[in-house]
């Protein structure tokens, strides 16, 4: 079946540095969503990415999705801390009404 | 606007007692629902989904059980809990036909089993 695989599992910041996490998935999808889980909330939606090669902005996150349409990254520049929490990959195949979400990247950051 | 609703927020049940968590869909018509398990730090695990009103998919063999009574109610049981069924529950929508439909979660429900 399908899967997404994110990585890493865990990613300790330095409040103003950047960092990156990556999301991977065995077979070609539609299109990539990404959501944010704040600790003891419920995952956000923050973007979805549909065509191949896109790359969309929204302030200091930048997310995108490969030429392949099976690989996806977001990068977030000059962490703060509002940006703690976990970061949720999820993709689906055509005309699926499944969602695959991948195991998330946990986000700590050190003022 | 669309919100949606979930409770209860916690419950703490004994081991051999049966469940009933409620989600509830306001401000859209004939949503795509679904009910998803987290297990602490841990991903998202699709439990079920149902697309219409009484169309229940399962995703994962269990002793939990969904049912659609109403467009815009889903609900998740048990009838008898263990302690693996410990977790955080949360319900989502989505409107669309598949494949880049966007899904929206609820608050959750957080389950100890003990």
């Amino acid at each position: 079946g399908q899967q997404v695989m994110q990585i890493p599992q865990y990613q300790h910041v330095q409040e103003g540095e950047d960092f990156t996490t990556y999301c991977n998935s065995s077979t070609t999808l539609s299109n990539i969503q990404w959501y944010k889980q704040r600790p003891g909330g419920h995952p956000v939606f923050l973007i979805q990415l549909v065509k191949s090669g896109e790359v969309k902005k929204q302030k200091r996150l930048t997310f995108q999705f490969g030429e392949a349409k099976k690989n996806s990254s977001l990068h977030i520049t000059a962490t703060q801390t509002t940006d703690v929490g976990t970061y949720f990959c999820a993709g689906n195949l055509l005309d699926d009404y499944k969602l695959s979400f991948g195991a998330g990247t946990t986000v700590t950051v050190r003022a | 606007s669309q919100t949606i609703h979930q409770w209860p927020a916690t419950l703490v049940q004994p081991v051999g007692s049966p469940l009933s968590l409620e989600c509830t869909v306001e401000g859209t018509s004939n949503p795509n629902l679904y009910w998803y398990r987290q297990a602490a730090g841990r991903g998202l695990q699709l439990l079920f989904y149902s697309v219409g009103i009484g169309q229940i998919s399962s995703e994962v063999p269990q002793n939990l059980s969904a049912s659609r009574p109403q467009d815009r109610q889903f609900i998740l049981s048990s009838k008898k809990l263990l302690l693996s069924d410990s977790g955080f529950y949360l319900c989502a929508w989505s409107v669309g036909t598949g494949g880049t439909d966007t899904q929206y979660f609820g608050p959750g429900t957080r389950l100890t089993v003990l």
